[in-house]
């Protein structure tokens, strides 16, 4: 199985701030098969990357994804208000298992 | 519109078994694979079985393997969890959700908004 460690556990910015978070695999991630996800208090799940690196549709160019075989980040480059919530990152390339999480908190 | 509805959750004792359902609308249910994710209470997301269009492949997370059973029926657009031993650590969140393509497993593109199941003496 592999594992995604996501780091940090929670970050503190400010809007307007850019943020970057980690996911790093156990072991390679076949083709690149890497999702990031955002959750908001009460709500499902919500596809914002896939292929590490492609935005999902309708989702803003603010948000991006970046990396290859087990080091992978997401980056949103100027925070806004309501991005303040949890993100998760998945791997589809072997079975499927998802990261910890990553909680942005407004500073 | 996409849309899936999960029912099925409830307070349930340990070692008891029970079947969550998935009513899919709003697109070609037999087109896609689906898989179930749980959240537990306070916790993050944890992928716990998939199947693809047709059930001919099926994967489970070691977690719930020999105890849950995925199944799906097209005709009916519907999509199953049978759960059976259940332990106080299966309480959660249970999401179905859409795999982006038939065979799976992909990224997952649509999610429902879940049923909770609570195991408890």
């Amino acid at each position: 199985e592999i594992v995604l460690t996501q780091s940090p556990g929670t970050l503190s910015l400010s809007p307007g701030e850019r943020a970057t978070l980690s996911c790093r695999a156990s072991q390679s991630v076949s083709s690149n098969y890497l999702a990031w996800y955002q959750q908001k208090p009460g709500q499902a799940p919500r596809l914002l990357i896939y292929g590490a690196s492609t935005r999902a549709t309708g989702i803003p160019d603010r948000f991006s994804g970046s990396g290859s075989g087990t080091d992978f980040s997401f980056t949103i480059s100027r925070l806004e208000p309501e991005d303040f919530v949890v993100y998760y990152c998945h791997q589809y390339g072997s079975s499927s298992t998802f990261g910890q999480g990553t909680r942005l908190e407004i500073k | 519109e996409v849309q899936l509805v999960e029912s099925g959750g409830g307070l349930i004792q340990p070692g008891r078994s029970l079947r969550l359902s998935c009513d899919a609308s709003g697109f070609t249910f037999e087109d896609y694979a689906m898989h179930w994710v749980r959240q537990a209470p306070g916790k993050g997301l944890e992928w716990v079985s998939g199947i693809d269009w047709n059930s001919g492949v099926i994967d489970y997370a070691e977690s719930v393997k020999g105890r849950f059973i995925i199944s799906r029926d097209n005709a009916k657009n519907s999509l199953y969890l049978h759960m059976r031993m259940l332990r106080v650590e299966d309480t959660a969140l249970y999401y179905c959700a859409r795999d982006m393509a038939a065979t799976g497993p992909y990224y997952l593109d649509y999610w429902g908004q879940g049923t909770l199941v609570t195991v408890s003496s």
